[in-house]
């Protein structure tokens, strides 16, 4: 139930090309999703997020698509760069009581973008 | 890193031995988290903390606990390490008031050999 499964677990695009992530979750608990990326040697940063009544948020780029019938959401980059190459981590938000929240964290996907 | 430092950076430490990790904040942020990063496990949570003295178990909480003394301090305790426990654990931390966002320090890479 707290699970979210994040597909794949590795991503080889060419530069300019688009870079798919997948995520699906059970959970219906869960009201809010972020994307975060990670750079080597770094902690996650806060890349994208989108609420469940939202089918789709663009942020220059980045795209989150959301199907909440399906619980399923994904990350799209458009003229994928190398700059983008990096481990991308969906996550899915629910409350935990006394007004905080839990993240839970898909397993990552790596992606390397080539010239 | 959003005025989150942790300490230590590095850390290489022998089995049995008590080991703590300390996750400093600049933010005056209310709710603050521990995380272990493992391949192919992404971020789990161990516990986290909603108000000074008021803490919770996360995910993968058994081996750890924590406290919280003063607002900008979170610390992470491996009562006895073991090598299960190598791993890198990442502090983060959030605001009050609904906002969703953690922002995450730059991680400490625990050795227990």
């Amino acid at each position: 139930q707290q699970q979210v499964k994040q597909s794949p677990q590795s991503l080889i695009v060419q530069k300019g090309g688009i870079s798919i992530i997948n995520c699906a979750y059970e959970n219906t608990a869960f009201d809010y999703f972020p994307w975060y990326q990670q750079f080597p040697g770094k902690g996650p940063a806060l890349l994208i997020a989108i609420r469940p009544d939202v089918s789709e948020k663009k942020e220059g780029r980045f795209t989150i698509s959301f199907n909440k019938s399906a619980k399923q959401f994904s990350l799209h980059i458009m003229d994928s760069q190398p700059g983008d190459s990096a481990t991308y981590f969906c996550a899915a938000k629910r409350n935990s009581g006394a007004g905080s929240y839990q993240l839970t964290f898909g397993k990552g996907t790596k992606l390397s973008v080539i010239p | 890193d959003a005025g989150i430092t942790q300490s230590p950076r590095h850390k290489v430490t022998e089995t049995g031995t008590p080991v703590t990790l300390r996750c400093h904040q600049t933010e005056n942020h209310r709710y603050m988290y521990w995380y272990r990063q493992d391949p192919g496990h992404g971020l789990r949570l161990i516990h986290y903390s909603y108000g000074v003295k008021d803490t919770d178990k996360g995910e993968v909480s058994d081996g750890y606990s924590v406290s919280r003394s003063k607002t900008e301090d979170f610390l992470l305790t491996l009562e006895s390490a073991t090598s299960s426990q190598t791993s890198v654990y990442f502090c983060a931390i959030s605001e009050s008031g609904g906002r969703e966002t953690q922002y995450f320090g730059p991680g400490t890479r625990l050795l227990v050999l």
